[in-house]
């Protein structure tokens, strides 16, 4: 099956700074979907973005699906980015919409 | 337009009781999911739906069953709940992959279940 792969595993950073997660992919994909899972355990959807550049305020994303990688990018974080940021991949195959989720990337913002 | 919504939110069970957890969507989606996650990991997938009256295994179907009777419920059960199923649960939903071009997951706010 599909592997993923995201980096770093952990990551602190002072408030103001920017900062870029990786994911890596084993296989071709339909699907990738960046996830922001705040400390209270909310999981919050950022980005769908299979292919191509996306930007919703502070954050943007890029996905190079030929060679099978996606950047989020952070700017000038803040507090109430930390969490843990995951990556999930996949699309349609064995007779469903299949996503399949990275181990994340642990955020921590201090002041 | 609510998206998915689950119930309840937190739940507390003994060993070998039962619970039914509920994921309500607003979005005509095709297809629901049930995931758990477990401190440190990602979501895995535990049963699936492709619509009204089918369900499948996912990856770790193994102590549940699921019922979608209508489209817009999907029902996680657990028969005789023990402390591995201790976990946080999250329904999500999705427009049919093979037919749409979008294969985007939404995702409900999660249940946290505690089995002592």
């Amino acid at each position: 099956g599909i592997q993923v792969e995201q980096s770093p595993p952990d990551l602190i950073l002072q408030e103001g700074a920017n900062s870029t997660l990786r994911c890596n992919f084993s296989d071709s994909v339909n699907n990738l979907q960046w996830f922001h899972q705040n400390p209270w355990g909310q999981l919050i959807n950022l980005f769908y973005i299979p292919s191509g550049t996306k930007q919703n305020g502070r954050l943007s994303a890029t996905t190079v699906a030929t060679e099978r990688y996606s950047l989020l990018y952070i700017s000038s974080s803040q507090t109430t980015d930390s969490g843990v940021y995951f990556c999930a991949v996949g699309g349609f195959s064995g007779g469903y919409n299949k996503l399949i989720f990275g181990a994340g990337t642990r955020l921590a913002v201090h002041p | 337009n609510a998206g998915v919504t689950q119930t309840p939110k937190f739940r507390v069970l003994k060993t070998g009781q039962s619970m039914t957890l509920l994921c309500a969507q607003d979005m005509n989606h095709e297809y629901m999911y049930w995931y758990r996650q477990d401190p440190g990991m990602g979501l895995r997938l535990i049963h699936y739906s492709v619509g009204e009256g089918t369900t499948a295994k996912g990856e770790v179907p193994d102590g549940y069953n699921v019922s979608r009777l209508k489209k817009q419920n999907f029902l996680l059960g657990l028969e005789s709940a023990a402390p591995s199923q201790t976990s946080v649960y999250f329904c999500a939903s999705s427009y049919s992959g093979h037919l749409e071009t979008n294969y985007e997951q939404y995702f409900g706010p999660g249940t946290r279940l505690t089995v002592t």
